[in-house]
């Protein structure tokens, strides 16, 4: 069963760099084909894209955001960090890590639970 | 960036109706299309993947159609456990989502 699960702080300050890492079972991102995907909602929106990593360690970006993004990856944990610099309020959003597999071309089919991020002084 | 347009942005049918979505991409995505169901206070889940293929497990009730620019995501025969909104998202280039279809029953 393939599963994932994001955790990182609930609350950050303007200016603050976020970390939320992305653990995940029942796959490899060692595994050709492989890959995690980083989205985000802020409260009653769209969702947004924000970054994507692969099993070959490449990695793909928001072109509005890419200066302030950096993914990576430790496959022996089974995780995925996605660090985002300067944040304000207008990232206040639920953040969700996913899998792209290699059952679909390029579909996001499983997601983990999301995690809230409020950024506020 | 390609952009995705969503209509309508809201709708509100009855149980056992035909509902039906569309979306249009700012350029040519062929089918490069996927849609996602999202339940309030849930993560989304994938329905539909290349504008017309059913994911694994999603009930046939759900369906896609289209390529190019423009697509259609149809729910026939509409059940209560169907009210969510609902995104198309592109990948011929990075990745977009539309605005979002909140479907409500009446």
């Amino acid at each position: 069963q393939v599963t994932l699960k994001e955790s990182g702080p609930a609350l950050v300050k303007p200016t603050q760099t976020l970390t939320l890492t992305c653990t995940f079972s029942g796959f490899s991102l060692n595994t050709i084909g492989m890959r995690v995907t980083w989205i985000r909602q802020p409260p009653g929106k769209a969702l947004d894209w924000l970054a994507r990593i692969d099993w070959d360690d490449d990695k793909f970006y928001s072109t509005s955001l890419k200066t302030r993004l950096t993914i990576s990856k430790d496959t022996s944990k089974n995780q995925v960090v996605l660090t985002m610099t300067n944040m304000n309020p207008l990232d206040t959003a639920t953040y969700y890590c996913a899998r792209i597999g290699s059952d679909y071309d390029d579909a996001f089919d499983i997601w983990g639970q999301g995690t809230k991020v409020t950024v506020s002084s | 960036d390609i952009q995705m347009t969503q209509s309508p942005s809201s709708l509100s049918a009855s149980v056992g109706d035909r509902v039906t979505i569309t979306c249009q991409a700012s350029q040519d995505i062929s089918n490069y299309l996927n849609w996602y169901q999202q339940k309030p206070g849930k993560a989304p889940k994938l329905l539909i993947h290349d504008a017309s293929n059913l994911a694994t497990g999603v009930p046939s009730r759900f369906s896609g159609s289209g390529s190019g620019t423009d697509f259609t995501f149809t729910i026939n025969s509409l059940q209560p456990e169907d009210i969510a909104t609902y995104y198309c998202q592109q990948f011929d280039d990075s990745y977009s989502f539309g605005q979002g279809t909140k479907l409500e029953i009446k």
